[in-house]
Parts: structure tokens; C-alpha cells; sequence
């Protein structure tokens, strides 16, 4: 369903602390997305990689970090700038020559504490 | 950039009657229109989806209507059942890439057995 893997389902945060949710696909997809998810909203674009060694800020990167290292791997990071960190975050992978469907990953709820 | 707005934000309705959700978008440019559902602390996952040279889609139950012209489209269930109840996002999109995914801001549909 999807190959999509994204962990920790669910994480804790203190306040000022760094904190680094997984997503890995083996669909073989280049591009890869990060969203987060809050009550009566619709998803927000945090960052996006459409190619290894490369990504770009979505609409609210402000406070998040990634990397793409390995095509398989996406890591969001939501560092201690990130104000209100609390949300559901989505990891999604993008195929191609199947009308570009998103596939989206599990979810990872970040509670601050 | 683009802007969707999704309405009702909540819709009951009683087990065998039909649901209708509707979304407005701003960008005349856009020429996909996916519709996702999510149920509670899942991923969302693609259900219907349209492009902006058919006018509408069927796939069993549910179809998705586009007017281009007044810049809205709708998803329609019919034969509700329970497991139809969860969160509706639609989406818009110019290219059909998930880069450029604005996405409402959901229905909770519930259906009353």
C-alpha cells in the first residue's frame, strides 16, 4: 500500500529541541514531499526534493531542515525555530507515467511538551 | 498563487443518500483536480481524480464534475455507507506535479447508519 515508511508514528518534543522524522519509499520515485497537517486545514508544503542532492522550500519551511542523501531516504528535521511544531506530518513520493499520483506515507504526529 | 476553498466542512448525511462536496479554485491555469480521502490518523489516499479536458468521471460510486468556466468542481458519492465517513481533500494543480498541489481545506463526511 503505497511503500511509503515514515517514523516514529508518534514523537514527543521538549521545548528547544531538534527532532528528525524518517521517510523512506522503495518505489523507485526521484521526487519526494513533505506536508504538515493541522486540525481543519488542508496540507502545507514544508519542503520538496525532485531529484537527489536536491530540494526546495515549499510554502512554510521556515523552522524545518531536509537532506537527500540517498533517492530512497527524505529526513525531515523540525528544529527548535519552529514555533508552534505541533501538527501531523506527511511524507509523499511522486511517480511518474502514472499521471505524476502522490503517494502519501502514514504520518507522524509531533506533540511538544 | 493558486487558492482552494472547500465547502461544507462538515457534511451528515443518512446511510443510501448521495453527498456532494465542492471546491472553487483561483488559478484558470490548473488542469488537475485530485480528490483524497483520509480517515482519522491515516494517510490520505487518492480516490478520484480529473483533468481539465473532461467535464466529468465516474469510478462506481463516486464521480467528480469540472465547470472550468466558474472555476469549480465537485465530488459526488452516492449510496453512502458508513466506511464512506472520513476527511475529503480536494486539490489543484497546473501541471498534475505534487510541487504545485494547493489543497483544501477538507470535508468530514459522516454518514449516519
Amino acid at each position: 500500500d503505497g511503500g511509503i515508511t515514515q517514523s516514529p508514528k508518534y514523537l514527543f518534543r521538549k521545548e528547544g529541541q531538534n527532532v528528525t522524522l524518517s521517510c523512506e519509499q522503495n518505489l523507485n520515485h526521484d521526487a519526494m514531499y513533505w506536508y504538515r497537517q493541522d486540525p481543519g486545514q488542508g496540507l502545507r508544503l514544508i519542503y520538496y526534493s525532485q531529484i537527489v542532492n536536491d530540494f526546495q522550500k515549499g510554502d512554510i519551511a521556515e523552522g524545518y531542515s531536509v537532506s537527500r542523501e540517498k533517492k530512497e531516504s527524505f529526513p525531515l528535521t523540525v528544529t527548535s525555530a519552529q514555533k508552534n511544531p505541533t501538527a501531523f506530518y506527511l511524507c509523499a513520493s511522486e511517480g511518474r507515467g502514472d499521471g505524476n499520483t502522490i503517494y502519501f506515507g502514514e504520518g507522524s504526529w509531533l506533540t511538544v511538551v | 498563487g493558486e487558492n482552494v476553498e472547500q465547502h461544507p466542512s462538515t457534511l451528515s448525511v443518512q446511510e443510501g443518500d448521495s453527498a456532494v462536496i465542492k471546491c472553487t479554485y483561483s488559478d484558470s491555469a490548473s488542469n488537475y483536480f485530485p480528490w483524497y480521502k483520509q480517515e482519522l490518523g491515516k494517510r490520505p489516499q487518492l480516490i478520484i481524480d480529473i483533468r481539465s479536458n473532461v467535464g466529468e468521471k465516474k469510478d462506481q460510486r463516486i464521480a467528480v464534475t469540472l465547470n472550468k468556466t466558474a472555476k469549480h468542481f465537485s465530488l459526488h458519492i452516492t449510496e453512502t455507507q458508513p466506511e464512506d465517513s472520513a476527511v475529503y481533500f480536494c486539490a489543484a494543480s497546473r501541471s498534475g506535479s505534487a510541487r504545485q498541489l494547493t489543497f483544501g481545506s477538507g470535508t468530514q463526511l459522516t454518514v449516519l447508519p
